[in-house]
């Protein structure tokens, strides 16, 4: 059974760019979610994916989009790159949202901003 | 989604219990009780997460006082690979996210 994957494993951007994150949940998930980890923080929430719709943000900016596919993967997007977003980047699946649902996380996109 | 409150660390000998404590003083009755772990540079591990009654799975234990105001998650016989940070998290039924703290870095010594 396949775990939530992510790529690309590294990546190094320019400040201004922009990038693409990829997320394949687990198998029979139906819902993604994205967050955040800097540098000795914990991760924090950027947003929700579920039926192609986003259903809840948390607080970031709206260089942050994303995008659900009807096979339930999902991409984020970040414009407009600037230092402060490097950090890992976590994708987490679930079946459904809300609190009674685990999530469980892929390992991560690393991303540098330079 | 309530406010949790757990050690900064904590240490543990190999082979023995770890128990490892949270406080959720203002947690209402809709909200679950999440426990997550991460190894330096790994994405988080889901661990175990309940309501109100106790849990067991193959990992660990979540132990929910009666008042719900705190929770202690039990690693029955932890080895040098359980050493990681352990968050507790509190989530309302209708909450989609996740919030995490600082947690707690649980270091098992040999």
């Amino acid at each position: 059974d396949a775990g939530v994957t992510q790529s690309p494993t590294h990546l190094i951007k320019t400040r201004g760019q922009q990038v693409t994150l990829r997320c394949s949940p687990k198998s029979g998930h139906d819902t993604v979610s994205w967050y955040q980890q800097a540098l000795g923080q914990g991760p924090q929430f950027i947003f929700q994916y579920y039926e192609e719709e986003e259903r809840q943000r948390g607080n970031f900016p709206d260089r942050f989009s994303g995008h659900q596919f009807p096979n339930y993967s999902s991409e984020l997007n970040v414009n407009a790159l600037l230092l402060g977003d490097s950090a890992l980047y976590l994708c987490a699946s679930s079946l459904g949202s809300g609190g009674a649902h685990e999530q469980y996380f892929g390992p991560g996109t690393r991303l540098t901003v330079t | 989604d309530a406010k949790t409150t757990q050690p900064t660390s904590m240490d543990c000998a190999e082979g023995r219990a770890a128990n490892l404590p949270c406080n959720h003083s203002t947690i209402s009755g809709n909200e679950y009780v999440y426990w997550y772990r991460q190894i330096h540079s790994q994405g988080p591990q889901y661990i175990i997460h309940g309501l109100k009654n106790n849990e067991t799975n193959e990992m660990a234990s979540l132990i929910i006082t009666e008042d719900r105001k705190s929770s202690t998650l039990i690693l029955p016989h932890a080895t040098l690979r359980d050493t990681a940070v352990y968050y507790c998290i509190v989530r309302g039924g209708s909450n989609y996210k996740l919030t995490f703290g600082k947690g707690t870095l649980l270091t098992v010594n040999p």
